[in-house]
């Protein structure tokens, strides 16, 4: 069975220093690794996702994720933080073997301070 | 695009009151997924479709809950008789097919039911 964990229920960070949101998943097959981010009042927005290669991904508004096969993790990164940062992030995993369902971790709220 | 359009974006209710809630794809998807997001349980997938055709909808809660897919652009998701712990934010999202990995959100219905 799919399983996405995300360990904290908030990051609090300040502006200008690096941050990591942290996710660890369990699937079947191969993971198809995505993070979503919901600012206040909206609904989930792609940030970047995992299907294949580099294990690197950059994605929207300066954020990458690593993807470790080692560790199953795939914890989403910024160099420099902005207050504009702050929002709900959710990491999210779907296998290979030809799911549908996408499981949706349970959130890590950022709050970034000037 | 427009995006993913729901409607209502508020809906204050009555216990016992029929509840109805819709949504229309980007034009050119033909997966559509409903969530319920609460505090208490996060994110939950309620009923996937595909092509019109509802592919699995083991996360309705009960049988107060129904969806329905009549075209390829519109999905309605109806409560009848709702109830307090319905109160909710409902979200659908879109994507492109079953192979394609992003889902596309829309802005939600807060729904309040007293």
């Amino acid at each position: 069975a799919q399983s996405v964990a995300q360990p904290e229920d908030q990051v609090n960070v300040a502006e200008g220093n690096p941050l990591t949101v942290k996710c660890t998943y369990s699937v079947s097959g191969n993971p198809y690794l995505f993070w979503y981010v919901q600012y206040p009042n909206r609904g989930l927005q792609f940030l970047l996702k995992y299907i294949t290669g580099d294990n690197l991904v950059k994605g929207s508004y300066g954020f990458e994720a690593e993807f470790n096969k080692s560790q199953t993790s795939f914890h989403l990164k910024k160099p420099s933080a902005l207050v504009s940062d702050s929002a709900l992030y959710f990491c999210a995993v779907r296998d290979d073997t030809g799911g549908f369902k996408t499981i949706f971790g349970a959130g890590t709220r950022l709050f970034v301070k000037a | 695009d427009a995006g993913v359009i729901q409607s209502p974006r508020h809906e204050v209710t009555e216990m016992g009151q029929e509840v109805t809630l819709r949504c229309k794809l980007i034009s050119g998807h033909n997966s559509l997924f409903w969530y319920r997001q609460t505090m208490m349980r996060g994110l939950e997938l309620l009923i996937y479709f595909n092509n019109n055709v509802p592919i699995d909808d083991s996360g309705m809660p009960e049988d107060r809950f129904s969806a329905k897919m009549p075209n390829a652009s519109f999905s309605t998701l109806k409560i009848q008789p709702s109830e307090p712990r319905d109160s909710a934010v409902y979200f659908c999202a879109s994507r492109q097919g079953p192979n394609q990995e992003t889902q596309y959100f829309g802005p939600g219905t807060r729904l309040l039911v007293l």
